[in-house]
């Protein structure tokens, strides 16, 4: 079974900084799909990135962007320039291809003003 | 831009009732899941649907819950006889069928109180 561990249940950062939320999986898959997805408080979980495992290349999206490291099984998100509208929990998800996401337990980001 | 809708919000049941949650996928998308979050815990794994039958079910999905979709457009989750451990946050996604990275689009959940 597909396991993945957010290991920071909480975390702060200030306005304008550089945050990475870290995220592992366990799996014996060789092709699969990791995602980090946002929920704000109004609990509509958005997607922010995905990574294909075949990729070796990091996968970016204007400030936000991943170090995936497929030997170690380690997925992190890093929000540069974090905004207020940052505030929100983060769900790591994996999935193998086509199948039901796996989602960790989420780690809840607070952006300081 | 498109979205997963679910209706209703919020859902207040007494145990051993039965609950129909809606969702209203993406039109033009052909594979639809539930999940579950109870809270303060991970998002769960519930079933998968794809051209009119269930592909995938996890463990919670026992033979209280079953899914459907009665009309093309409606994709709904029934729990028969509810029990106080079915509170939870109900979230329906679904996602095209090829395309996109396998990206699901979630809704906004039901959130489902049984006393």
């Amino acid at each position: 079974a597909q396991t993945v561990t957010q290991s920071q249940p909480e975390m702060s950062v200030q306005e304008a900084e550089t945050v990475t939320l870290s995220c592992t999986y366990d799996t014996s898959e060789s092709n699969y799909y990791l995602f980090w997805y946002k929920q704000p408080p109004s609990r509509q979980m958005i997607l922010v990135i995905r990574q294909e495992a075949y990729k070796q290349q990091n996968a970016t999206e204007n400030r936000f962007s991943v170090n995936f490291q497929k030997a170690a099984k380690s997925f992190s998100l890093k929000i540069s320039d974090s905004q207020l509208g940052d505030t929100a929990m983060y769900f790591c998800a994996f999935m193998r291809l086509g199948n039901q996401f796996y989602f960790g337990t989420g780690t809840s980001l607070t952006v300081i003003p | 831009e498109p979205e997963v809708t679910q209706t209703p919000s919020h859902q207040v049941t007494q145990m051993g009732q039965e609950v129909i949650l809606r969702c209203v996928p993406i039109s033009n998308h052909l594979y639809f899941y539930w999940y579950r979050q109870i809270l303060g815990q991970k998002v769960e794994f519930l079933v998968s649907f794809y051209n009119n039958e269930i592909s995938e079910k996890s463990e919670i999905f026992d033979d209280q819950f079953s899914v459907e979709r009665p009309d093309g457009s409606n994709f709904t989750l029934k729990i028969r006889s509810t029990k106080l451990e079915d509170s939870a946050m109900y979230f329906c996604a679904s996602r095209p069928k090829t395309g996109d990275g396998y990206e699901q689009y979630f809704g906004p959940g039901t959130r489902l109180t049984v006393t």
